[in-house]
């Protein structure tokens, strides 16, 4: 069984430009997560989805950071501008049910120059 | 909101020793403790899980303990081993909300 897929791995830009990240979840996974994981510290939920809708997405800075999950399969987490702040590791998340074991992908390594 | 806190932040053991990291909720809804493993560079895999209406629950070397009056649980590894070596991380996840707060890690290293 595939498991979650994360794309790109890595990614470096300079500040102010735009990154997008793309997931695709394990299939038959209705909920669907993006953390943040600052070096040294542990993942911060940024939103969550059941199927397409984002049921908790009180974390999301929503003046720089979007995300979309359009017909409930994989999603993209968007940084418009992003900030040197915001270089980190976005992981993705999937589970069966609430609460239940995340699977989470790889991740995606930002770093901001 | 939920806080989760996890000592010690980093831990080294000699291989064979046993380790145990703890963590604190301040929740009292929290219902739901999984551990998760993370290696260098690697995603956060699920090692054990405790719900709130057990008190322990053991897997081969691993075991987790709930004391939910004092709100807070630990994770014992007995008969470390090299590859045992990893970051740890606690979480406490409240029913009504599905939001899992984890604590900032634990970093082992088992010297063999």
């Amino acid at each position: 069984e595939a498991g979650v897929v994360q794309s790109p791995r890595y990614k470096i830009i300079e500040k102010k430009q735009p990154v997008a990240f793309w997931c695709n979840p394990i299939s038959g996974h209705n909920t669907l997560y993006w953390y943040l994981q600052n070096l040294g510290q542990g993942p911060e939920l940024l939103i969550r989805y059941e199927n397409e809708e984002a049921v908790d997405d009180s974390q999301l800075p929503k003046d720089r950071f979007s995300a979309e999950r359009l017909k409930g399969v994989d999603s993209t987490l968007k940084i418009q501008p992003a900030e040197l702040g915001d270089s980190a590791v976005y992981l993705c998340a999937s589970s069966f049910r609430d609460p239940g074991e995340l699977f989470f992908g790889e991740g995606s390594r930002l770093t901001v120059l | 909101g939920e806080n989760v806190e996890q000592h010690p932040s980093t831990l080294s053991v000699q291989e064979g020793d046993s380790a145990v990291i703890k963590c604190t909720y301040s929740d009292s809804a929290s219902n739901y403790f999984p551990w998760y493993k993370q290696e260098l560079g690697k995603r956060p895999q699920l090692i054990i899980d405790i719900r709130s209406n057990v008190g322990e629950k053991k897997d081969q070397r691993i075991a987790v303990t709930l004391n939910k009056t004092a709100k807070h649980f630990s994770l014992h590894i007995t008969e470390t081993q090299p590859e045992d070596s990893a970051v740890y991380f606690c979480a406490a996840l409240r029913g009504s909300s599905y939001k899992l707060i984890f604590g900032s890690g634990t970093r082992l290293l088992v010297r063999p």
